[in-house]
């Protein structure tokens, strides 16, 4: 069962522009995590954020994350052809780490 | 340090078959969790080892087995490969358990015919 749910599942943008993502779950959480997967490969932690934190910055990244919509976004600003790949966020649930659908971003040149 | 390393890359099997799939943890990382990733499911959550001890376990059949040794490498064993069982398997690792940062390996594609 997935807690993170995606939106949307594919966006296509052109270099430099930036690229948002949300993410809405279910239940309460201690934090909220987003990975980066280049296609066929295994994922890479990009930022935590944690239930008491609002915002995070990560060089290009920017999460945000709202406990009273049970929501968050992931912000890509200056896109580049090398963010093409797909973009989950991961809750815990039941003591494991549980992943949505995925956004599938592409980097148009 | 060495990042999580999974053998083999890719595997081709047929029906019934069965299949063992290896994972070495980053060096000091005490738990391994197993995740399988299709286009139809996305990833689902397989189970994870702590010292030796499996300590949680997904919804998946009994046909998928796992253990972890000694020096934390980990291994999953699938038996009576289904067609179904195609997917591609992802070992992670984290320090304590599998909740926090996730390093992930860069999987073992499984072809099942």
């Amino acid at each position: 069962s997935q807690q993170g749910e995606e939106d949307p599942q594919a966006l296509s943008i052109q270099e430099g522009e930036n690229a948002t993502m949300n993410c809405s779950y279910k239940t309460s959480i201690n934090n909220l995590q987003w990975y980066r997967q280049n296609s066929g490969r295994g994922l890479v932690h990009l930022i935590l954020i944690r239930s008491n934190e609002r915002e995070k910055h990560s060089g290009r990244l920017r999460v945000t994350l709202d406990t009273s919509k049970k929501s968050s976004s992931l912000l890509i600003t200056a896109s580049r052809a090398a963010d093409t790949a797909s973009y989950f966020c991961a809750t815990e649930g039941a003591q494991k780490l549980v992943f949505g659908q995925g956004t599938r971003l592409t980097i148009n040149p | 340090k060495a990042g999580v390393t999974q053998t083999p890359r890719y595997l081709i099997k047929t029906r019934g078959q069965q299949v063992t799939l290896s994972c070495s943890p980053i060096s000091g990382h005490r738990s391994v969790s197993w995740y399988q990733q299709t286009p139809g499911q996305g990833l689902q959550f397989l189970f994870e080892y702590f010292s030796e001890t499996q300590r949680n376990k997904g919804n998946f059949p009994g046909r998928f087995s796992g253990r972890q040794f000694s020096n934390s490498r980990s291994e999953m064993n699938v038996s009576t490969l289904e067609l179904g069982d195609s997917a591609l398997y992802l070992c992670a690792s984290s320090l304590t358990q599998g909740v926090e940062k996730l390093f992930f390996g860069s999987g073992t594609q499984l072809s099942v015919l």
